[in-house]
C-alpha cells in the first residue's frame, strides 16, 4: 500500500444497523492513525488518534481499531442512526510528519 | 471557547491573482495546519506552522505560502492563481506541541473559486 485507502466509497444502511469501514495505509514509517466524522456544510470533527498496534478506541456507538503491522484501521458504528450519516476520514501521520488523508466512506442512514 | 475560525468564507479570483486566505486556532493552540480539498484529490495536506516556524510541508508548488504570527493566527498565500486551485481549503489547529499525531479542530473553511 503506497496511498491511504478507504474502503466502500459509499455505504446506505437502515437505522439500527451496524456498519464498519476500513482504512489501509502504508505500514512503513507509521506515527497515527485518525478518523474524523465530516457532516454536510460543517467541520471535519476528530473521532479518534491511534498510535499503537492493537489500539482500540471507543466513543459511544462508535468504535475503532489498529493494526499498524499490516497497515489497516477498522472503525465500527453499532446501531446506525440518521445523524451518524456523514463522510468518515482516516488520516496517516508518517514519524517524518506527513499526513495522508484517504478519500472517505459516506455513510448515508435512512430512517 | 471559540473554535478555528476562517475568513473569508468564499472567495473569488480570476487567473494570475494572488489571494491570502487567514485562520485563527482555539485559544491557546499554537499549531496551525492547512489543507485543500478538490473533488479529485481529497483532502491533501499543505503544510503546518508552530510557534511561527513551519515544521512540515506538503507536495505543492512554492506558489502556495504561509506564516504564522505570534498570536498563532496563520495565513495561506497562493499567487499566480490557476483554475486547479479552485478548492476548499481549511485550516486546523492543535493543542499539543507534537506533530504529527495531534489531534487537528478544523475551520469551516474558506471556499475559493478561480475563474
Amino acid at each position: 500500500i503506497l496511498n491511504v485507502e478507504q474502503s466502500p466509497q459509499s455505504l446506505h444502511v437502515q437505522e439500527g444497523d451496524s456498519t464498519n469501514f476500513t482504512c489501509s495505509f502504508p505500514s512503513s514509517n507509521f506515527y497515527a492513525l485518525h478518523w474524523y466524522r465530516w457532516e454536510t456544510a460543517k467541520s471535519p470533527e476528530a473521532l479518534f488518534v491511534m498510535t499503537l498496534n492493537g489500539d482500540e478506541k471507543k466513543k459511544g456507538r462508535i468504535s475503532a481499531t489498529l493494526n499498524t503491522k499490516e497497515g489497516y484501521s477498522y472503525l465500527y458504528i453499532k446501531g446506525s442512526q440518521p445523524e451518524d450519516s456523514a463522510t468518515y476520514l482516516c488520516a496517516s501521520d508518517t514519524n517524518a510528519g506527513k499526513s495522508t488523508f484517504g478519500d472517505g466512506t459516506t455513510l448515508t442512514v435512512k430512517p | 471557547k471559540a473554535g478555528v475560525t476562517q475568513t473569508p468564507r468564499y472567495l473569488i479570483k480570476t487567473r494570475g491573482q494572488q489571494v491570502t486566505l487567514s485562520c485563527s486556532p482555539i485559544s491557546g493552540h499554537r499549531s496551525v495546519s492547512w489543507y485543500q480539498q478538490t473533488p479529485g484529490q481529497g483532502l491533501q495536506f499543505l503544510f503546518e506552522y508552530f510557534s511561527e516556524t513551519q515544521r512540515n510541508k506538503g507536495n505543492f508548488p512554492g506558489r502556495f505560502s504561509g506564516r504564522q504570527f505570534s498570536n498563532s493566527r496563520s495565513e495561506m498565500n497562493v499567487s499566480t492563481l490557476e483554475l486547479g486551485d479552485s478548492a476548499l481549503y481549511l485550516c486546523a489547529s492543535s493543542s499539543t506541541g507534537t506533530w504529527p499525531g495531534s489531534t487537528q479542530y478544523f475551520g469551516p473553511g474558506t471556499r475559493l473559486t478561480v475563474l
